[in-house]
């Protein structure tokens, strides 16, 4: 079945370096990719969302990249701070058809004071 | 603009009985989604319900199913409950059913 591939499941930054967390997925009909950030006890809170016709987006320190051919999208996170530390969570949608929306397994990001 | 709601905050059943979950979407939204959470793991995808419909369905057994009603409100229903239901489910809301969700705070189900 479809899935949603996400690497690494930790990463350990010092504050004021870069991060940047892969996912791969496997249903081509997928159209619409965002990037959720879970702090401990808390709901996902989503950060940053990139559609199939675009290649790249920004906001402020987050930026998110996707490789439709290589069916394979990034977060990418500058001048880490240390609240920028929770679990972050990829996920791939299909809209067309069944409605499918598949998670990644998470990444537990520890930005270093 | 009124978020994502959910209720209970907390529930704690034991094995074989019923449960119902609660979702009030966020203002404007006529989508709602439910998710099970595992701990340590990502959110599942239960299903969709849009337009009092359901739109779409993960891998889940006819044991839980779901109504959305008139004002957009959703309710997750778990039969025969079993110990691996034990998880948080969430519930998020969209316009539409495409693009972004928001997630309400859940609810923590355990199962005895």
């Amino acid at each position: 079945g479809e899935n949603v591939e996400q690497h690494p499941s930790t990463l350990s930054v010092q504050e004021g370096d870069s991060a940047v967390i892969k996912c791969t997925y496997s249903d081509s009909a997928s159209n619409y990719f965002p990037w959720y950030k879970q702090e401990l006890g808390k709901r996902p809170q989503l950060i940053i969302d990139i559609r199939s016709n675009v290649g790249e987006k920004k906001d402020q320190r987050i930026a998110v990249t996707l490789n439709k051919t290589a069916k394979h999208f990034s977060l990418h996170i500058t001048e880490t701070q240390p609240e920028d530390s929770a679990v972050y969570f990829c996920a791939a949608s299909t809209t067309s058809g069944t409605y499918k929306y598949i998670f990644g397994t998470g990444t537990r990001l520890k930005v270093l004071a | 603009e009124t978020g994502v709601t959910q209720s209970p905050t907390h529930l704690i059943k034991t094995r074989g009985q019923q449960v119902t979950l609660r979702c009030s979407s966020q203002s404007g939204h006529n989508t709602v989604s439910w998710y099970q959470q595992a701990l340590g793991q990502g959110p599942q995808f239960i299903f969709q319900y849009y337009r009092e419909e359901e739109n779409g369905r993960g891998n889940f057994p006819p044991r839980f199913s779901g109504l959305q009603f008139p004002n957009y409100s959703s309710e997750l229903n778990v039969n025969a409950l079993e110990l691996d239901d034990s998880a948080l489910y969430l519930c998020a809301s969209s316009l539409d059913g495409v693009g972004a969700e928001y997630f309400g705070p859940g609810t923590r189900l355990t199962v005895l």
